[in-house]
């Protein structure tokens, strides 16, 4: 089955430590995004794709880096610029140029917690 | 800024009974809006799409835009126990992106 596939599930991360936050699809969709949601606020954006090696920073990119290197993945770091990462994460894909008419498909979501 | 407004609730809503969801937003150039189902813990899930001023219904769920007023509404007729979750409001507002309502939690009383 098609899909998005974001692992781990849980994450800890110690002080100053970077974590890796992975995202694959196989749903050859073009663009790809990475949000944040907080308890009781909406989904921010932190960085998005639309085409392989090229992305552009959202609302909230500071303190995060992704790269896309592959049509199907895209990876998210956070840093430890990030002063406050405890958070959902979650990554979302759609055909690039119609994702007005098509919306999101969301990954499960990555719980990133500092410890 | 533009923004997706929710009033954040709790809606709660007797089993059987239609509730009513509602979204405005500030962008008068806002092309469609996406309502989704999210559950505790899980990822949202998408329930309907609209970009046309109007209704549009898709089974127990009606979705209404009025673009002149910039609202956006999504009815749950016979509300079950199992609709209890928080729906999000997503708009096209900045013609590439969609930003995302903060959601409205919903309960349905059994």
């Amino acid at each position: 089955d098609g899909g998005i596939t974001q692992s781990p599930k849980y994450l800890f991360r110690k002080e100053g430590q970077n974590v890796t936050l992975s995202c694959e699809q196989n749903l050859n969709h073009d663009a790809m995004y990475w949000y944040r949601q907080d308890p009781g606020q909406g989904l921010r954006l932190i960085y998005y794709s639309q085409i392989v090696n090229d992305f552009q920073k959202g609302d909230i990119a500071e303190g995060y880096s992704v790269s896309r290197e592959k049509k199907e993945s895209f990876p998210l770091t956070v840093t430890s610029a990030q002063k406050n990462p405890t958070a959902f994460y979650l990554c979302a894909s759609s055909p690039a140029g119609v994702s007005h008419y098509y919306g999101y498909t969301f990954g499960s979501g990555t719980r990133l917690t500092v410890v | 800024q533009k923004e997706v407004e929710q009033n954040s609730g709790p809606l709660s809503v007797p089993e059987g009974a239609i509730a009513s969801l509602n979204c405005t937003y500030s962008d008068r150039g806002s092309q469609s809006f996406f309502w989704y189902r999210q559950y505790s813990g899980k990822s949202p899930e998408l329930i309907m799409f609209i970009y046309s001023n109007g209704d549009k219904e898709d089974g127990r769920f009606t979705a209404q835009l009025n673009k002149a007023s910039q609202y956006v509404s999504l009815l749950i007729r016979d509300s079950q126990p199992s609709d209890s979750a928080t729906y999000l409001c997503a708009g096209a507002l900045d013609g590439q992106n969609f930003v995302f309502g903060p959601g409205t939690r919903l309960s349905v009383l059994p």
